[in-house]
């Protein structure tokens, strides 16, 4: 039984689209995370919720808007999506705010054509 | 703000060699220094996470130091198999709930 799913594994879409990543979490933690791999390959934090309340938002343009309708899962909507866009997002949990071990989901990887 | 750097940034070694994966850090005010593995098309899976208090952690064959002082992380894997062929990555936990990841260390082992 998958501890942190995402979905879609796998999005292709044009430019100006707008959609959306979802993530689920079964561990019963109260902090999730949205993390950007991009081609190089550095991952970089974008969004941090702890109990539905965001606590992170690292300067990240405000076509992307996570929501988070309760503690166990956290979604990542994207409008006006642009070419820049195209990376692995990976959405990770732990179990609560404040260093303690995440665990990470398998990837969506986002390609904008 | 915090800077995490990995060296090398691509290894290969033969199957049964000991060998160490670098990782500094510049801000050395940090609650914890976790190492991670990331397979292919995978998410990461955490492998060791040390404390600010603490020197290393231990895990099977792996082993992890840390030296808060200099900055400085290491891990260090035991009799290498071809089965530990990933991409390494640490991060360093700071204050404002946030990981900063270094860029990874592609080690390939081969048989």
């Amino acid at each position: 039984d998958t501890a942190v799913s995402q979905t879609p594994k796998y999005l292709v879409t044009q430019m100006g689209n707008d959609k959306s990543i979802k993530c689920e979490q079964n561990l019963g933690h109260d902090t999730m995370y949205w993390y950007k791999q991009d081609s190089k390959k550095f991952l970089k934090i974008m969004f941090s919720y702890n109990n539905k309340e965001l606590i992170i938002n690292e300067t990240v343009p405000n076509r992307f808007s996570p929501k988070s309708p309760d503690k166990a899962h956290l979604n990542l909507h994207i409008n006006s999506l642009e070419l820049g866009d195209s990376a692995v997002y990976f959405c990770a949990s732990s179990q609560v705010a404040g260093g303690f071990i995440q665990y990470f989901g398998a990837g969506t990887r986002l390609s904008v054509l | 703000k915090q800077e995490v750097t990995q060296i090398p940034a691509a290894l290969s070694v033969p199957e049964g060699e000991n060998l160490v994966l670098n990782c500094s850090f510049t801000d050395s005010a940090i609650y914890n220094l976790q190492w991670f593995r990331q397979d292919p098309g995978k998410g990461l899976t955490s492998l060791l996470l040390i404390q600010s208090s603490q020197r290393e952690q231990t895990s099977g064959r792996l082993n992890a130091s840390l030296d808060k002082s200099s900055g400085r992380s290491t891990l260090y894997i035991a009799a290498s198999q071809p089965g530990d062929s990933a991409t390494y990555l640490c991060a360093a936990y700071n204050a404002g709930n946030m990981l900063t990841f270094g860029g990874g260390t592609r080690l390939m082992v081969k048989p």
